[in-house]
């Protein structure tokens, strides 16, 4: 069973660009978290998916990011006009249910310049 | 809101020493508790977990037990070796709710 794959796993954007992360949980995950961490910080939630549905977006900043989980293929963490503090590590983790414990990604490191 | 107090870094240590990594939490209810692991350029692997109090998680060596009266999550192991070097971090997910919430990680440096 693979585990939880994200692409790409490196990711360098001008100031002003668009990224655009995926992930792909296990199979037969149905539930999707993703986190990032900043350098030399612990990682902190920003969203909750179930197939195409938000469950929990309270991490999420308020312009620019946006997720989804569509019934067919990876989850997308999408960041319009990048700005230098979004440099960051990204990490996807998937579920079974809720009563579960999550299963993380290798993460995507995206470096604005 | 809940939150993971986490002892700072990084720790060095030689090998075959005892290793402890105090981990404090702040929540509602009920939580679970986790200790990841996260080996450089990786993400993040469970090493153990607990979902109720007195419960005492292990798994290669390392072990950690929920404490409620103290609030507390301290990882253990008794000898360390070199391939224990990496970030640990400590996380909680309240009662109710799916998302983890995380420690600032502690960075482990064994020396042979």
């Amino acid at each position: 069973n693979a585990g939880v794959m994200q692409n790409p796993r490196h990711l360098v954007r001008r100031r002003g660009q668009e990224a655009r992360l995926r992930c792909s949980p296990m199979k037969g995950h149905s539930h999707v978290y993703w986190y990032r961490q900043l350098p030399e910080e612990g990682l902190k939630f920003m969203v909750y998916l179930q197939k195409e549905n938000i469950i929990d977006e309270s991490g999420m900043p308020k312009e620019r990011f946006s997720a989804e989980f569509p019934k067919e293929g990876p989850s997308i963490l999408r960041i319009q006009q990048v700005v230098r503090g979004d440099s960051a590590a990204y990490f996807c983790a998937s579920s079974p249910d809720i009563y579960n414990e999550q299963f993380f990604g290798p993460g995507t490191r995206l470096t604005v310049l | 809101g809940n939150s993971v107090t986490q002892m700072e870094g990084p720790v060095t240590l030689s090998e075959e020493a005892f290793l402890t990594i105090n981990c404090t939490y702040t929540a509602t209810g009920y939580p679970s508790l986790f200790w990841y692991v996260q080996y450089p350029g990786e993400g993040l692997q469970l090493l153990l977990k607990a979902t109720k109090a007195d419960d005492k998680g292990s798994n290669k060596g390392f072990e950690a037990t929920y404490r409620k009266e103290t609030t507390s999550f301290h990882l253990e192991k008794g000898s360390v070796q070199v391939s224990d070097s990496a970030v640990y971090f400590c996380a909680l997910s309240g009662q109710g709710a799916q998302k983890l919430v995380f420690g600032q990680g502690t960075r482990l440096t064994i020396n042979p």
